[in-house]
C-alpha cells in the first residue's frame, strides 16, 4: 500500500490564482481530513469527510473547498490564493473516523506570493 | 467546541533527563485524547491515545501520558529522553459526538547528547 499520498510536494502561486491540492489513499479509509500547519499555530483542521459524498467544515474553512466523490480521493481547492494561505498542508485518513489513528500524508508546501 | 492548549512551546533537555509536556483541553463532555509526534522530515505519527479505562496510558518508545479529568489535562511523560526524541509533539482532542480532531499548537523538543 502507498498509504496517503499528496501532490504536489511544493507549489508557488501568485495571489488570486486557484489550484487543487491532491490527496489520495489506498487503504479504503472512510474518514479523510485536511490540516494546515503554521509555525506557532500547530495543525488546524480545514475540512473533513466521513465518507464519499459527505464533507464538513473544520476550524479554518474559509478560502477552501473540498469534495469527496470517491472513497480514495479528497482534493482541496484554493479558490483565489492569498498570502495568508502560505502554509504546509497535510491530508490524513483513518478507517473509523477520529476515534482511530490518523494516517498522515507527507504534506504539500504552498507559497503564495 | 473543543480546544487544546500546549503551554510549553520549546523544551531543551540533555539526554537522560526526564520529560513532561503539558496538555490541557477544553470540552464539556467525554473526550478522546491523543499525542502525535513529528520527527524532522517525517510524517506525523501516533504516540499514544486515551479513550477510557486506566487513565495512565503507555505508548511507543517509552512514552506515557496520564489523563486527569479534574484538571482537564493529558500530560506526556518519559523518564529518560534520548537524542532521537528530538521532534515536535502535538496533543489532540476529539469531543464525543464530533468528527473533528483538534490539535494543540505543538511543543518542539530538542535533546542534546
Amino acid at each position: 500500500n502507498a498509504g496517503v499520498t499528496q501532490t504536489p510536494k511544493f507549489q508557488v502561486l501568485k495571489t488570486g490564482q486557484s489550484m487543487t491540492l491532491q490527496c489520495a489513499q489506498d487503504m479504503n479509509h472512510e474518514y479523510m481530513s485536511w490540516y494546515r500547519q503554521d509555525p506557532g499555530m500547530g495543525l488546524r483542521l480545514i475540512h473533513y469527510s466521513v465518507g464519499a459524498g459527505i464533507t464538513d467544515q473544520g476550524e479554518v474553512p474559509n478560502g477552501y473547498n473540498v469534495s469527496r466523490s470517491t472513497t480514495e480521493d479528497f482534493p482541496l481547492r484554493l479558490l483565489s490564493a492569498a498570502p495568508s494561505q502560505t502554509s504546509v498542508y497535510f491530508c490524513a485518513s483513518s478507517p473509523e473516523g477520529v476515534k482511530t489513528r490518523q494516517y498522515f500524508g507527507p504534506g504539500t508546501r504552498l507559497l503564495v506570493l | 467546541a473543543q480546544s487544546v492548549s500546549q503551554h510549553n512551546h520549546h523544551v531543551i533537555l540533555s539526554e537522560a533527563a526526564s520529560l513532561e509536556l503539558g496538555c490541557n483541553y477544553s470540552y464539556g463532555g467525554t473526550v478522546n485524547l491523543f499525542w502525535y509526534v513529528q520527527y524532522p522530515g517525517q510524517h506525523l505519527q501516533l504516540l499514544l491515545k486515551y479513550f477510557s479505562g486506566d487513565p495512565l496510558v503507555k505508548g511507543i518508545k517509552g512514552f506515557e501520558a496520564e489523563f486527569i479529568k479534574s484538571k482537564f489535562s493529558f500530560n506526556l511523560r518519559k523518564p529518560s529522553v534520548q537524542w532521537s526524541d528530538t521532534a515536535e509533539y502535538f496533543c489532540a482532542v476529539r469531543g464525543s459526538g464530533t468528527d473533528k480532531l483538534i490539535f494543540g499548537t505543538g511543543t518542539r523538543l530538542q535533546v542534546f547528547p
